[in-house]
């Protein structure tokens, strides 16, 4: 049974860097892609990024120039630093693995950490 | 990106009865060369992640109830819980992967009358 478990610091003031990360017991790390989801408080959801095992990433052209995603495989864990915050970025941040089998790879996602509410205020 | 939009935005439905929620791509989400529908489908509750239900548009996902099913093809899909349930309240996201970013639609509001 794969879980995620992901922390970080919660209030941020405007200009500042989030920092999250998630760890994954359980299951294979290497062989999987690993996302970051954000959920502002009461709308949808919006997908940041990816990585895998290897580094890889892929992220939301919308967040790219601010959004980077790192991985160490020795730790089975990733991070998410997103810099330069604004209101607009006060969200549930959710870490979640995206389904491979068989080399073949599709990003529905299951199954998520338990979620960071980050604040940004000044 | 692919933009998914879901009707209704919040639906009421008697306990045992049907609920049915829509949910429509601006453009397919029908992958030709297999012949699979790139689309998902979550239920949310209050303070948790949310869940996996339904991939491929139809296939649930282990451990999910049967009541849960998912049908369409192309650009429509409908997620059909056959007989609601107290705990099935929640909030319902479809969302596709076929291409890059997934996206998700706003979310369906499901309570009971």
């Amino acid at each position: 049974q794969v879980q995620l478990q992901q922390w970080g610091a919660g209030l941020l003031k405007p200009s500042e860097t989030l920092s999250l990360n998630c760890a994954v017991y359980g299951g294979s790390f290497s062989g999987h892609y690993w996302s970051w989801i954000r959920q502002p408080p009461g709308k949808g959801l919006e997908w940041i990024g990816e990585i895998n095992h290897s580094g890889s990433t892929t992220y939301n052209p919308s967040l790219k120039s601010r959004v980077t995603i790192s991985v160490d495989t020795s730790k089975n864990q990733y991070s998410l630093r997103l810099s330069s915050v604004t209101a607009a970025d006060t969200a549930v941040y959710y870490c979640a693995r995206g389904y491979c089998s068989g080399g073949s790879c599709h990003n529905w996602f299951d199954p998520w950490g338990q979620g960071t509410l980050v604040t940004v205020s000044s | 990106d692919i933009v998914m939009t879901q009707s209704p935005d919040s639906l009421a439905v008697s306990l045992g009865e049907r609920a049915t929620i829509n949910c429509k791509s601006r453009q397919s989400v029908l992958y030709s060369s297999n012949n699979k529908n790139y689309l998902a489908w979550y239920q949310q509750k209050p303070g948790q992640p949310p869940k996996l239900l339904i991939y491929w548009a139809s296939t649930r996902e282990s451990g999910v109830p049967d009541r849960f099913s998912g049908s369409g093809s192309g650009t429509d899909f409908t997620l059909t819980i056959s007989s609601l349930q107290a705990e099935d309240v929640a909030v319902y996201y479809c969302q596709q992967y076929y291409s890059t970013p997934p996206t998700f639609g706003q979310g369906t509001r499901l309570e009971t009358k």
